[in-house]
This record gives C-alpha cells, structure tokens and sequence, in this order.
C-alpha cells in the first residue's frame, strides 16, 4: 500500500525566502505525482503534474522535482510571499490498475510566509 | 471554462438521516473521484466514476454510495449518518483515467 509522507508538517518563513516542501512515497511504481495547494476551508488547487518519466516541472515561482528511485519529490518556492500561505499537499497516482487509480495524499505541510 | 462545482457548500444534518452531495465535473471529463477530508485522517478515498461505472471503493462503509449520471455528473449519498460523518467532502474530475485531476471548492458536511 502506497504511503506518502510529507516533511515538515507546519513551516513558517519571513517574506523573500526561497523554500523547499518534501515528499515521499514508499512505491515507486506511480505514474504521476501532483502538487496541489489548500486554502483553509477550500478544495485542492492543482500547481503542478510531473509525470513518471519527468523529472522536473516548472510554473512561475514553483518548480517540482521528481526522483522515482529514492521515492521523493520536492516543491521550490522561490521568493515567497504572504500570499503563498496555505497547505501543500503532494500525490502520487498508481501505475498499476490492480487497486484503480486513486491518488494517494500526503497529510500536507502549512505554509505561512509572514510580512 | 468553468471548474468543478460542488453542491451544497454547506449541510448540517442530523445524526441518522442521510444527505445527498452533487459534482459537476470540467465540461469534457468523464472521471469522477470523491474524497473525504477530515483533520486527522487527510484525504481519503472514497470512489471513482468512468462513463458511469463505478471503477474503485475506498475502505468506507457500505452507508457511503455514489452514482455517476450520462452527462458525467456524480452524486454521493450517505444514509444514517454519524457524528464522524463530519468532513469536507471533495469531488475531482479528470479528463482520462491517469490525467491531471482537478479539484471543487467541497461541501462541509456537519452532523449534530
């Protein structure tokens, strides 16, 4: 059964400081992992998609690695801001249809990035 | 275009009566996932809807069903609901089977 662990569970940074959010997964056997953002109270907002056979994805400000055979991913935050707080949830989606599709969660990390 | 929208945003409902929620997927997507969300046990799923079939169950109580409509709407049904039924209930859609997923805003769900 797949477990994804995310470290550090709360982290809080002064505004401008570039950051790193992890992920693990116990199953390397995954066909995509997905990096969404949680404002309190709201749904899942999708950052980025790195598919298997990728290693890294980049959007604006963030970029996502992935590294299959150590079982991580990282999120980079460069330059944060107040406005990135929230909760980063990471998850991995199975390869094999033995057990469907569903993604698998991490329990997240709270960001709060303070003025 | 238009996201997933989830119906109601809200619901208190009483312990034992039972309670309906609505997904409305991305025009175009014919998968449905449902996702439970609680504070000590994160996301968990629940099921997954492709061209009205049921593909996949979570580890939930039989109480917990769901149904996936032509135009690929889903609905979820919990009957005789319990206290630890409290939860952000949350509807993905994708376009394919292994495609990004795209969350809703979810429906609060509060049993007194």
């Amino acid at each position: 059964k797949q477990e994804v662990t995310q470290i550090p569970a709360a982290l809080s940074v002064p505004e401008g400081e570039n950051l790193v959010l992890n992920c693990s997964f116990t199953d390397s056997a995954i066909y995509n992992l997905q990096w969404f953002r949680q404002d309190p109270g709201k749904g899942l907002t999708s950052l980025l998609l790195i598919q298997s056979s990728q290693r890294e994805q980049t959007s604006g400000r963030l970029n996502a690695s992935l590294d299959k055979s150590s079982g991580r991913s990282t999120l980079y935050i460069a330059a944060s801001q107040p406005g990135d707080s929230a909760t980063y949830l990471c998850a991995a989606q199975p390869l094999y249809s033995n057990s469907g599709y569903a993604l698998n969660f991490g329990k997240g990390t709270s960001l709060l990035v303070t003025p | 275009k238009a996201g997933v929208t989830q119906t109601p945003r809200y619901l208190i409902k009483t312990r034992g009566q039972q309670v309906t929620l609505s997904c409305s997927p991305i025009s175009g997507h014919r998968s449905v996932s449902w996702y439970q969300q609680t504070p000590g046990q994160g996301l968990q799923f629940l099921f997954e809807y492709f061209s009205e079939t049921q593909r996949n169950k979570g580890n939930f109580p039989g109480r917990f069903s769901g149904r996936q409509f032509s135009n690929s709407r889903s609905e979820m049904n919990v009957s005789t609901l319990e206290l630890g039924d409290s939860a952000l209930y949350l509807c993905a859609s994708s376009r394919g089977e292994v495609t990004e997923a795209f969350f809703g805003q979810g429906t609060r769900l509060t049993v007194v």
